[in-house]
């Protein structure tokens, strides 16, 4: 099992300028979330999709969209990035049971805008 | 990631000692909580758990002691090696708007010399 994958590693791009930011997970998990981590400020949940077919907004979704593809992939979507996008991109997935649960990390996305 | 730690507070330890990491949590709703190690480049990686309704959990070489009266969580690190290393995040989860949501902290940074 790869667990939680994602692509790109890095990325820059100037502002304004979109992308995509890919997650997949190889372990039937319901439930997938993206977080973003800035220097001192531990992980922020920007959206989550409880399950297939549903995604949610969380701490911080300004800026961002998501796709829910399939039960494994995850997308996250920058419209037009601004300098303030500049973080590490974490995508994460858990098995979507009430009451408390591990969520698995991936190794991350570094995005520099510019 | 490359910058996350730079302003979180470093336990330095010797090698071979035990570590100690505290954290404060803040909502007593929170039913389960994680302890997450982190490598620099890497993302967030499982250690160990526990439940409310528990105030202790051994793991090889780690424990998780819990005080639910004064919101208090901590991680013991037996016979600690440079390979432990890391930033050490705790994360309290509550089910809440349909969702595990976990909130971390802001992290410690394990420092262990030779």
């Amino acid at each position: 099992n790869a667990g939680v994958t994602q692509t790109p590693k890095f990325q820059v791009l100037k502002t304004g300028q979109s992308m995509t930011l890919q997650c997949a997970q190889d372990m039937n998990h319901n439930s997938m979330y993206w977080y973003r981590q800035d220097p001192g400020m531990g992980l922020r949940l920007i959206y989550y999709s409880a399950s297939e077919g549903t995604t949610d907004k969380g701490e911080v979704p300004n800026g961002y969209n998501v796709s829910r593809l399939n039960k494994r992939e995850f997308s996250l979507r920058l419209e037009s990035a601004a300098p303030s996008q500049t973080s590490v991109y974490f995508c994460a997935s858990s098995e979507g049971r009430r009451g408390g649960e591990t969520q698995y990390f991936g190794p991350g996305t570094r995005l520099l805008v510019l | 990631g490359e910058n996350v730690g730079l302003h979180l507070p470093t336990l330095s330890v010797q090698e071979g000692d035990n570590s100690i990491i505290n954290c404060a949590y803040s909502n007593s709703a929170s039913d389960y909580f994680i302890w997450y190690k982190q490598e620099s480049g890497k993302g967030p990686q499982f250690i160990i758990d526990i439940r409310s309704n528990m105030d202790k959990r051994q793991g090889q070489r780690v424990t998780v002691l819990l005080n639910k009266t004064v919101k208090h969580l901590s991680l013991q690190i037996a016979a600690t090696q440079p390979g432990d290393s890391a930033v050490y995040f705790c994360a309290e989860n509550m089910f809440s708007g349909g969702y595990n949501k976990l909130i971390f902290g802001a992290g410690t940074r394990l420092a262990v010399h030779p």
